[in-house]
């Protein structure tokens, strides 16, 4: 039972440059999230989703999209990275209530 | 007002210590609240859910005061394994209802030292 699988766990991109960040859970959870974490800033919601082919904007959501095509993959899409958006990114998934985490994705902006 | 606030710290205890942290929420509507341990450079994970006749696991207590909007985890017997952030997460609710949204506190950092 892997939980919540997030792809890749690094990644170095330069300005400008676009990528699809992969998460996928294996729990049947409706719910899922993605989050980033900086520095010094608690979690702050990004995009969520409270089933497949429904997404809404969470605090953050400028520079990225989503999708939820399938109920157990939640895809966050940056179309033009920007140095700002150097972070550590969480995926989250729930049925409701506690939600549980993969283990991060890397990303840094050049 | 932050809609959930907590002291960062550090609180530095030694080995066997009792250690106890408050969090404050701003939603008197809330109805779900956890907490969660995240170690450096890794993922949030669900410490324990706070009911309100309070539950306990082990070492930790956790505690809610409704009337205040206040939540409290208690840590006995401190060891060098619980050093890692607590964070302190309330529902995010609004006039429909539960949004399966959680508000995350920014987190208090717990060292324990031998």
């Amino acid at each position: 039972n892997a939980g919540v699988t997030q792809t890749p766990k690094f990644r170095v991109l330069k300005t400008g440059q676009s990528m699809t960040l992969l998460c996928a859970q294996d729990m049947n959870h409706e719910y899922m999230y993605w989050y980033r974490q900086d520095p010094g800033m608690g979690l702050r919601l990004i995009h969520y989703s409270v089933g497949e082919g429904t997404t809404a904007k969470g605090e953050v959501p400028d520079g990225y999209n989503v999708s939820r095509l399938k109920k157990q993959n939640f895809l966050l899409g940056l179309e033009s990275a920007a140095p700002s958006q150097t972070s550590v990114y969480f995926c989250a998934s729930s049925f409701r209530g506690a939600q549980h985490f993969g283990d991060g994705t890397r990303l840094s902006i050049l | 007002r932050k809609e959930v606030e907590q002291d960062p710290g550090p609180f530095n205890v030694p080995e066997g210590a009792t250690v106890a942290f408050n969090c404050t929420y701003s939603n008197s509507a809330s109805q779900s609240f956890f907490w969660y341990r995240q170690d450096c450079r890794k993922e949030p994970k669900l410490l324990m859910s706070v009911y309100s006749s309070g539950n306990e696991d082990g070492r930790f207590t956790a505690q809610l005061n409704r009337a205040s909007q206040y939540i409290s985890l208690l840590i006995r017997d401190s060891k060098l394994s619980d050093s890692a952030t607590y964070l302190c997460v309330v529902d995010r609710v609004h006039g429909s209802g539960n949004t399966g949204k959680l508000i995350f506190g920014q987190g208090t950092t717990l060292q324990v030292k031998p």
